[in-house]
């Protein structure tokens, strides 16, 4: 079975600022894919970005990266340049690669931007 | 044109009744998930269909119980309402296959309230 952690249950960052969200996993699959999903006061989940296990090259979508470390089994999230309408909660996901494979949620965490 | 669509969005009802939540998805995805969103925010998986056919089942109490007309539809009916059954109901899809990243598209979820 797999787990996901984000041990950071609140994390407040001011405008323009870079904050990193963290995130650990664990499981015995080789192959897998990892997501960030934003969750804004709206509530509509959104993908941020995703990495594929077997690329070594970490994921960068505009202000978003990820610092992904396999053999850690770490997937953090860094905003930089941080946004008022960053403000939401961020889960970090794990799916197998198989054929409609379950997906693990991390608990979340609620990332406030302060102008 | 919403991806995945969701009715009702707010449901509040009275302990006992049956009601269902539908989701629609116009992707052509071949797997539809269940989520269910406590009060905590915490996001944990109910069901997921693979071309309308049952795959993830977790331990959901079975006054739960999901349908599958065809692969765009996955309705969830909940029998003998609960105060405990108050969430957001989540409703995702996904495309699998081997060039799939198994990202997950979320409709916009149904506020249940149990009164």
């Amino acid at each position: 079975a797999q787990t996901v952690t984000q041990s950071q249950p609140e994390m407040s960052v001011q405008e323009a600022e870079t904050v990193t969200l963290s995130c650990t996993y664990d499981t015995s699959e080789n192959n897998y894919y990892l997501f960030w999903y934003k969750q804004p006061p709206s509530r509509q989940m959104i993908l941020v970005i995703r990495q594929e296990a077997y690329k070594q090259q970490n994921a960068t979508e505009n202000r978003f990266s990820v610092n992904f470390q396999k053999a850690a089994k770490s997937f953090s999230l860094k905003i930089s340049d941080s946004q008022l309408g960053d403000t939401a909660m961020y889960f970090c996901a794990f799916t197998p690669n198989t054929n409609a494979g379950k997906s693990t949620f991390g608990d979340g965490t609620t990332l406030t931007v302060k102008p | 044109d919403t991806a995945v669509s969701q009715t009702p969005k707010y449901l509040v009802t009275q302990m006992g009744n049956d009601k269902s939540i539908k989701c629609e998805q116009n992707l052509g995805h071949d797997t539809m998930y269940w989520y269910k969103q406590d009060s905590k925010k915490f996001l944990k998986i109910m069901f997921s269909y693979n071309n309308k056919e049952l795959i993830i089942n977790e331990t959901v109490p079975n006054r739960f119980s999901p349908k599958s007309p065809d692969k765009a539809h996955l309705n969830l009916h909940i029998n003998s309402l609960e105060l405990g059954d108050s969430a957001v109901y989540f409703c995702a899809s996904s495309p699998t296959g081997q060039l799939s990243y198994n990202e997950q598209f979320f409709g916009p979820g149904t506020r249940l309230t149990v009164l």
